[in-house]
């Protein structure tokens, strides 16, 4: 069945390094692809999508390229912020009622 | 503005008892879903909805039941529940008829089974 691979269980970072999570999925056809943020006592929170390959989304200085030939939607930013803090969820969409979650990835940013 | 709210956010039961989760969400969504979040699983699909009277089994149900009794309204049930249900529910909404629309989360959860 359709699944969303997570490998970093958790990452520590300080502020203004460079951050990369990493986000592999496995479906067939052309899934939409997803990335959620999640903070302390909120429900996660949707930050952006991508549906084709090459395609890349973006939201509040995070970025991810959906990538069909590597299976990969890995998100990025340039320079995180202590603000960052929180669990990132990756999930895929394969144009019925499912939503796959992957298994999030805590970030931690230190001042 | 979209909106889905959960009630109540926090709940505490013993083991055996009974409780119910309330969902309302006013976004005209037909997609319903209640997920279940747990330290190295993430989220996991438990029953969705799409639409009135719908009930679909999603992917870890057993133990749980829900109803959906409007558009808005979608409730999950625990009927006998078991310390091993304790964890944070969240509930969410989608519009089924946009491909893969990303959904739409409540604030959450968390019961306590003791």
């Amino acid at each position: 069945g359709d699944s969303v691979t997570q490998t970093e269980g958790q990452v520590a970072l300080s502020e203004e390094d460079f951050l990369t999570i990493h986000c592999n999925y496995s479906a067939s056809g052309y899934p939409a692809l997803f990335w959620y943020v999640q903070y302390p006592g909120e429900g996660p929170q949707f930050l952006f999508r991508a549906s084709r390959d090459k395609e890349k989304g973006s939201s509040r200085g995070f970025e991810a390229t959906y990538d069909k030939g590597t299976t990969s939607f890995h998100l990025r930013k340039a320079s995180v912020q202590e603000s960052d803090s929180a669990v990132y969820y990756c999930a895929l969409g394969t144009g019925g009622y499912k939503v796959v979650f992957g298994s999030g990835t805590r970030l931690l940013v230190s001042p | 503005e979209a909106a889905v709210t959960q009630s109540p956010r926090n709940k505490v039961t013993v083991t055996g008892g009974n409780v119910t989760l309330s969902c309302r969400q006013t976004n005209s969504h037909n997609y319903m879903y209640w997920y279940r979040q747990d330290t190295g699983h993430g989220l996991r699909l438990i029953h969705y909805s799409y639409g009135a009277g719908n009930l679909q089994i999603g992917d870890v149900p057993d133990g749980y039941k829900a109803t959906r009794t409007t558009q808005e309204d979608f409730f999950l049930l625990l009927e006998l529940a078991s310390p091993s249900q304790t964890s944070l529910y969240f509930c969410a909404s989608r519009d089924g008829s946009i491909n893969n629309q990303a959904p739409l989360f409540g604030e959450g959860t968390r019961l306590s089974v003791l």
